[in-house]
């Protein structure tokens, strides 16, 4: 049973357009959603996170938006560039008592074109 | 990545041949994961550590066993290696909510098991 979804699992954009990644999850325990960015031979990294009390959160170009009644979250890259190509996860936590173990999506190659 | 080390970084091993990885952390985070990566599949837990000792089984630990002797070390055995096992192993650190939750992640080591 997978317990987050992600979708798309592969983006194309061209460089300075808007790319925009979307998650949805069922367990209403989560409470803490991070995203991570993974570029090739590396491990994911922390990119931003957001909890559930707040329906948006900016971090330069990089943006979570939060939709708690319809338990979905995404994430939009504005100005997308050659650099952002990557592969991103979403996950999700129950922080509040729980084992802070993340549920992952599958993960979104993105490839920004020049 | 700083704070956390893998080794090897690439192995080639046999069928049926044990092999053991190894992380190791600097920074005194009581939590320890192994994490495996392959396509379409994401990021997907084997085993994890809460303290020295203290291990348990993620959504895919058969074939796989842990040790955790001091906190720095989190050892994954493939007791006898198989095909299936040829993925991206990767470790990842935890301070448990004392921060932000968030994860370290290792650099891993690529498994290839002819």
């Amino acid at each position: 049973q997978q317990q987050v979804k992600q979708s798309p699992q592969s983006l194309i954009v061209q460089k300075g357009g808007i790319s925009i990644i979307n998650c949805a999850y069922e367990n209403t325990a989560f409470d803490y959603f991070p995203w991570y960015q993974q570029f090739p031979g590396k491990g994911p990294a922390l990119l931003i996170a957001i909890r559930p009390d707040v329906s948006e959160k900016k971090e330069g170009r990089f943006t979570i938006s939060f939709n708690k009644s319809a338990k979905q979250f995404s994430l939009h890259i504005m100005d997308s560039q050659p650099g952002d190509s990557a592969t991103y996860f979403c996950a999700a936590i129950v922080a509040s008592g729980g084992s802070y173990i993340p549920t992952f999506g599958r993960g979104t190659s993105l490839i920004v074109h020049p | 990545d700083a704070g956390i080390t893998q080794s090897p970084r690439h192995k080639v091993t046999e069928t049926g041949t044990p092999v053991t990885l190894r992380c190791h952390q600097t920074e005194n985070h009581r939590y320890m994961y192994w994490y495996r990566q392959d396509p379409g599949h994401g990021l997907r837990l084997i085993h994890y550590s809460y303290g020295v000792k203290d291990t348990d089984k993620g959504e895919v630990s058969d074939g796989y066993s842990v040790s955790r002797s001091k906190t720095e070390d989190f050892l994954l055995t493939l007791e006898s290696a198989t095909s299936s096992q040829t993925s991206v192993y990767f470790c990842a650190i935890s301070d448990a909510g004392l921060s932000n939750y968030g994860y370290t992640f290792g650099s891993g080591t690529r498994l290839t098991v002819v």
